[in-house]
């Protein structure tokens, strides 16, 4: 098993720019969720999802779109990038009582 | 908002010593989680204990909790330069898991 697999691992955007980052897990998990992670800020929740089809917004959800197409992916959004949304993205799933995290996603917005 | 916060924020210990790294909490609680995050990569859960535990262990850790103070602690024992990384403490449960801040543990040889 992969586990949950982020892709990519680096990415640089100019403002305004729009990307997508992709979360895939193999371990047939119900729950997914997408973190960003600041210095001195901890793990933050941007999105989650409870199952196929849907998403919930979490603390800080702002700039952000999600999508659950497939139960196996989750996918985060970003529209009009901003240079405050650079940060380190993780996507983790739940097996119902601890979190498995990707490796993360480092994002640069110039 | 954090529900937990560790304390210190950094703890830097020479190798074969012992390591305390304590999370306070706010509201109650049923479980609470702690994760290893290694410099560049994703969190890793070490372990959790419920709200009716008061100690657990895992090979070189040890976790107590004491719901009426609402702080958990861990410990690492005889560590190793491989223990270096930040650990972070997490209650809450799966709509809503939400992490502390971290300590910052450096292992020196």
């Amino acid at each position: 098993n992969a586990g949950v697999t982020q892709t990519p691992k680096f990415r640089v955007l100019k403002t305004g720019q729009s990307m997508t980052l992709l979360c895939a897990q193999d371990m047939n998990h119900e729950y997914m969720y997408w973190y960003r992670q600041d210095p001195g800020m901890g793990l933050r929740l941007i999105h989650y999802s409870v199952g196929e089809g849907t998403t919930a917004k979490g603390e800080v959800p702002d700039g952000y779109n999600v999508s659950r197409l497939k139960k196996q992916n989750f996918l985060l959004g970003l529209e009009s990038a901003a240079p405050s949304q650079t940060s380190v993205y993780f996507c983790a799933s739940w097996d119902g009582e601890k979190l498995f995290f990707g490796s993360g996603t480092q994002l640069s917005v110039l | 908002s954090q529900q937990g916060e560790e304390d210190p924020q950094a703890l830097s210990i020479q190798e074969g010593e012992n390591a305390t790294m304590n999370c306070s909490y706010k509201t109650s609680i049923n479980n609470l989680q702690w994760y290893r995050q290694n410099s560049g990569r994703g969190l890793v859960h070490l372990i959790l204990i419920r709200s009716n535990e008061r100690e657990k262990h895992s090979g070189r850790l040890r976790v107590t909790l004491d719901t009426s103070k609402k702080s958990s602690s861990l410990l690492i024992t005889a560590s190793r330069a491989a223990d270096t990384a930040s650990y972070f403490c997490a209650t809450g449960g799966a709509q809503k898991l939400v992490f502390g801040q971290g300590t910052r543990l450096t292992i020196n040889p």
